[in-house]
């Protein structure tokens, strides 16, 4: 039920380019993406909805693609502000009254001078 | 505006102390939650109010109780703390609709049970 995030680590130099992805078992209707930095609070990044509707940051594209049940995140020209953990949530169209987001055990990535 | 506000910062309790983590948002958001994140698991949500006067159990609610005191306000009390209560918890915010709105995080309280 936990959606999977690959790769579990990331180490990058300034610069470089990293996906990080999200799969679930269950179908979806939504995918949250957060970025936490260490001892602080996850902050949000994007949301992506069923029927291609997005949310959230200029400068970080998502991808997300309903029948293969996954989304990604694609951060290019690497900064050293983008190093920290990022998680993604997910929300199922069959939850009725439950509706909650599940969230993955994150990605860590580090970005090197 | 100072967006979700948590207190206490740290807490450490003796195992069977008692205790209320407050939550306050000044976003006007309907919706608010409690999770609690431990070193490798992620966020786990504990409970959850999806509008003023509604609560509802997430994955772990066994142990705490939650009270929507207004529409700003969501505690979350621990009644008998036990060492695997030991966690960060972050209360959130936001509007209406857990799936298509972001959720604002409040700065986490690090509690400790000993």
């Amino acid at each position: 039920q936990q959606p999977v995030q690959s790769p579990q680590a990331v180490i990058l130099r300034e610069g470089e380019d990293a996906v990080i992805n999200c799969s679930s078992s269950k179908a979806l209707y939504s995918v949250h993406w957060y970025r936490q930095k260490h001892g602080e609070a996850p902050v949000f990044l994007m949301i992506l909805l069923k029927g291609g509707e997005q949310k959230g940051h200029e400068k970080i594209s998502a991808s997300f693609n309903e029948k293969k049940q996954q989304s990604s995140l694609y951060l290019t020209a690497s900064q050293l502000s983008y190093s920290g953990t990022y998680f993604c949530g997910t929300g199922s169209p069959n939850a009725g009254n439950n509706r909650k987001l599940i969230w993955g055990l994150g990605t860590s990535l580090a970005v090197n001078p | 505006n100072a967006g979700v506000t948590q207190t206490p910062k740290f807490q450490v309790l003796k195992t069977g102390q008692s205790m209320t983590l407050q939550c306050a948002q000044d976003m006007n958001h309907n919706s608010m939650y409690w999770y609690r994140q431990d070193p490798g698991m992620g966020l786990r949500l504990i409970y959850y109010s999806a509008s003023e006067g509604t609560t509802d159990k997430g994955e772990v609610p066994n142990g705490y109780n939650v009270s929507r005191l207004n529409k700003r306000e969501f505690s979350l009390r621990l009644e008998s703390a036990a060492p695997s209560q030991t966690s960060v918890y972050f209360c959130a915010s936001s509007l209406s609709g857990v799936y298509s709105y972001e959720q604002y995080f409040g700065p986490g309280t690090r509690l400790t049970v000993t």
